[in-house]
Parts: C-alpha cells; structure tokens; sequence
C-alpha cells in the first residue's frame, strides 16, 4: 500500500528563517507533486516532479526529488509571511494516489 | 481561478439522503479526480475517470459512485448519507496521468 508521510506537520518559523519540510513515500515512484492550501480555499499546484534528481525553484521555495530514498523536500528560503499555508506532498503510482497529511507553516514576523 | 468548476459550493442535507456533486474539468483535460478532506482524515483521493472511463480508485465507500460524461464532466453520487460524510469535497482535474492536477473551489457538505 502507498503510504506518504510528511513531517513536520506543523512548523512555526520567524521571518528571514530557512527550514525544510520532508515528504517520505513508501513505493519506487518518480512522480511526486507538491501543492499549497490556503485556509478556506483550495488547492494549488507548486511544483510537478518527474524523475530522479529534478529540482525545481518557485521564488523562495524549492522542491526536489530523490527517488532511491523515496524522499523529497520542499526547502523554503528567508519564509515572508505570505508563505503562511499548508503544503502538500502527493504521490502518484499508476492507479493510486496518495497525499501527505499536510504541513501547516506559520511565518512569524 | 484553476478553471475547474464545481456546483453547488455549499451543500447542507439529512442523515439517509443521497446527493449529486458536479464538476467540470478545464478545457481539454481528460482526467478527472475526486478528493474529500475532512479535518480527521485529511486529503483522501476517492476516484479518478480518463476520458469516461474508470482509471483508479482510492478509499471511495460502496455509499459513493461517480462517472464522467462524454463532455467530460463529472458527477459524484453520495448516497444514505452519515455524519461522518460532512466534508469537503474537490474535484481536480489534468491532461492525464504523470501532470499536475488543477483543483476545483470545492463543495462544502455538510450533515445533519
């Protein structure tokens, strides 16, 4: 069974910090999506990775995929405010697709 | 704005009874998935159709059926309706499998 876990789920950081959220997966997929959610709203695509090694950069936040670790990381740079969300790791192996719990990430001034 | 849309927004109906969700995919997408989050399940991924027909399906309950039309919209019936079915349900929808899903606003339903 595919299984997604995200961790930390919640993550409070001040202004200017850098963090990192990790999205771990349990299957040899190299499809991974990364997605924002605003509360009350819906979701947002971020980022569509497709293969091992794929790096892509929004702005601030950063997303890569390492699929022999099964790992990928959604890395934020000098958090503003606005980036206050929760972000989703999603998974998609053939006719299953799986979503992280969700990390809610308030940036403090 | 996704180009997803999704009707009704807001939905509120009894324990026992039996709804209809609709959405429509962006223009020239073939997929169309189902989600509902709910605040102690989270983002569960129910079923996906491509061009009409069934391709995956995830935690759907035998209570909940969906198709997609030849215009390519979508319906999912949620029938004998509980409380715990009070959530919020999106549809999204892509060119295909291996793409990006683009989401729909969402219907809220809620239970009584």
């Amino acid at each position: 069974e595919l299984k997604v876990e995200q961790n930390p789920l919640f993550l409070s950081m001040q202004e200017g910090k850098n963090y990192t959220i990790y999205c771990n997966y349990s299957t040899t997929s190299d499809r991974l999506y990364w997605y924002r959610q605003d509360p009350g709203k819906s979701l947002e695509s971020l980022f569509v990775l497709l293969s091992n090694g794929a790096v892509k950069q929004e702005g601030r936040l950063m997303a890569s995929l390492d699929t022999k670790a099964r790992l990928s990381t959604l890395h934020i740079t000098a958090a503003v405010h606005d980036l206050s969300a929760t972000y989703f790791c999603a998974v998609d192996e053939d006719r299953d697709m799986r979503f992280g719990a969700g990390t809610r990430l308030t940036v403090k001034p | 704005d996704s180009g997803v849309t999704q009707t009704p927004k807001h939905l509120i109906t009894a324990t026992g009874q039996r709804v209809t969700l609709r959405c429509s995919p962006r223009s020239g997408d073939l997929s169309v998935y189902w989600y509902q989050q709910s605040l102690d399940q989270g983002l569960q991924f129910l079923i996906q159709y491509y061009n009409g027909e069934e391709r995956a399906k995830g935690n759907i309950l035998e209570r909940f059926s969906a198709q997609q039309f030849p215009d390519l919209h979508s319906e999912l019936n949620l029938s004998s309706l509980e409380l715990g079915d009070s959530a919020l349900y999106f549809c999204a929808s892509s060119p295909g499998g291996g793409h990006e899903q683009f989401f729909g606003p969402g219907t809220r339903l809620t239970v009584l």
